[in-house]
């Protein structure tokens, strides 16, 4: 079957502690994304990637990591999180190219206390 | 960068009636435009998207136009159910995506 998935699905921490949110994709697609969902402000785009190697800031980078080692995997990385960043994240991705269409992991639910 | 502004942020019809989202966006490079359905407690999931070589796209009861001059695009759904309640997301692409805010509709049985 193809799909995004993300782990862990809920989280709860505390601020400075650092955390790594898993994405795997099983459809070869080169095109991968983190998103963080908060009320009032639809998605926002953190890092996106448009392959192996390559990585680019999305609209909110700041507190995040990414790496994209190889083609399935892009974790999310909060090297020291703040409450500021309790969200609902979601991971994507689609072909790249002219294949646009984005399929999204199930989301992670991350509280920073 | 892109910005997207989306509206209502809440809409309200009766059932059979018909809803419609309005975007906007700056950047004149996005060429592809998707839209999103979101129910409560899960993930996005295309509903439909066009390209910015096309002015307008339709499956089924959902519609999507496009006009690239005025650099807006527009959600379209006839005959509305109760099950089309959800909240919708528009979006503008060029490298990265940009969302709208979001649309709470509420279908009225």
């Amino acid at each position: 079957e193809a799909q995004v998935t993300q782990n862990p699905r809920y989280l709860i921490t505390v601020t400075g502690k650092k955390l790594t949110v898993t994405c795997s994709q099983n459809m070869n697609h080169e095109y991968m994304s983190w998103y963080r969902q908060d009320p009032g402000l639809g998605l926002r785009q953190i890092y996106y990637s448009m392959n192996v190697e390559v990585t680019d800031k999305g609209d909110v980078p700041e507190g995040y990591k990414v790496s994209r080692k190889e083609k399935r995997n892009f974790p999310l990385i909060l090297e020291s999180p703040s409450p500021n960043q309790t969200s609902l994240y979601f991971c994507a991705s689609s072909g790249g190219g002219s294949s646009y269409e984005q399929y999204f992991g199930p989301g992670t639910r991350l509280t920073v206390t | 960068g892109e910005n997207v502004e989306q509206h209502p942020s809440t809409l309200s019809v009766q059932e059979g009636d018909s809803a419609v989202i309005k975007c906007t966006y700056s950047d004149s490079a996005s060429n592809y435009f998707p839209w999103y359905k979101q129910e409560l407690g899960k993930r996005p999931q295309l509903i439909i998207d066009i390209r910015s070589n096309v002015g307008e796209k339709k499956d089924q009861r959902i519609a999507v136009t496009l006009n690239k001059t005025a650099k807006h695009f527009s959600l379209h759904i006839t005959e509305t159910q109760p099950e089309d309640s959800a909240v919708y997301f528009c979006a503008a692409n060029g490298n990265q995506f940009y969302f709208g805010t979001g649309t709470s509709l509420t279908v009225i049985p």
